[in-house]
């Protein structure tokens, strides 16, 4: 069974940061990874999608890489901003069935 | 507006009521997700359809959870007899499946329901 694990739960940095988000997965036969940010009451936003054949993918200040072999996935965000504090949660694509296994999230939090 | 819809946004129910959620997903996606987020626990999978295939009904928790999708397009999630631990929010989601590769899923705004 996939396990999709984040730590910590949360986190809090100081504006203009460079923070990376960990991610690891127990079952490495995955289609892709994503990686999604959640604001308070409202539904997910995909941030970036990674096939299993690719190592990492980037839109903007975000940079997400993945280590398939090893079960790892790092979101990487440059230059934090408070607008950027959302829940951020990751998840895998395992199964014929596109079923997303998800991680519990990590709440962050950016001071101004 | 383009984006996956579901209604109501919010539902407040008594033990025991029987509800009903609608995902309208985004026009020519032929796969439609459900999902669940009850607190603490994170998201879980509850249902996944895709074209005319039978759905994949093993994430649903028991034989109160039901789910339709007609006509390849909206889907309604049936719970009977509500209990208080299914106060969740209810995630829906639809993805282009092309046959190639898994695509991505885009997730509708949710339904918060509280079971009194």
């Amino acid at each position: 069974k996939q396990e999709v694990t984040q730590i910590p739960a949360a986190l809090s940095v100081p504006e203009g940061e460079n923070l990376v988000l960990n991610c690891s997965f127990t079952d490495s036969a995955i289609y892709n990874l994503q990686w999604f940010r959640q604001d308070p009451g409202k539904g997910l936003t995909s941030l970036l999608l990674i096939q299993s054949s690719q190592r990492e993918q980037t839109s903007g200040r975000l940079n997400a890489s993945l280590d398939k072999s090893s079960g790892r996935s790092t979101l990487y965000i440059a230059a934090s901003q408070p607008g950027d504090s959302a829940t951020y949660l990751c998840a895998v694509l395992t199964g014929a069935n596109s079923k997303l296994t998800f991680g519990k999230g990590i709440t962050l939090s950016v001071r101004p | 507006g383009a984006g996956v819809s579901q209604s109501p946004s919010n539902k407040v129910t008594e033990k025991g009521k029987d509800v009903e959620l609608r995902c309208d997903p985004i026009s020519g996606h032929t796969a439609l997700y459900w999902y669940r987020q009850s607190l603490g626990q994170g998201l879980e999978f509850l249902i996944y359809f895709q074209g005319n295939s039978a759905p994949d009904k093993s994430g649903l928790p028991s034989d109160r959870f039901s789910a339709e999708r007609t006509g390849g397009s909206v889907s309604t999630l049936t719970i009977q007899r509500t209990q208080q631990e299914d106060s969740a929010v209810y995630l829906c989601a639809s993805s282009l499946e092309s046959g190639l590769a898994p695509e991505t899923q885009y997730f509708g705004p949710g339904t918060r329901l509280l079971v009194l």
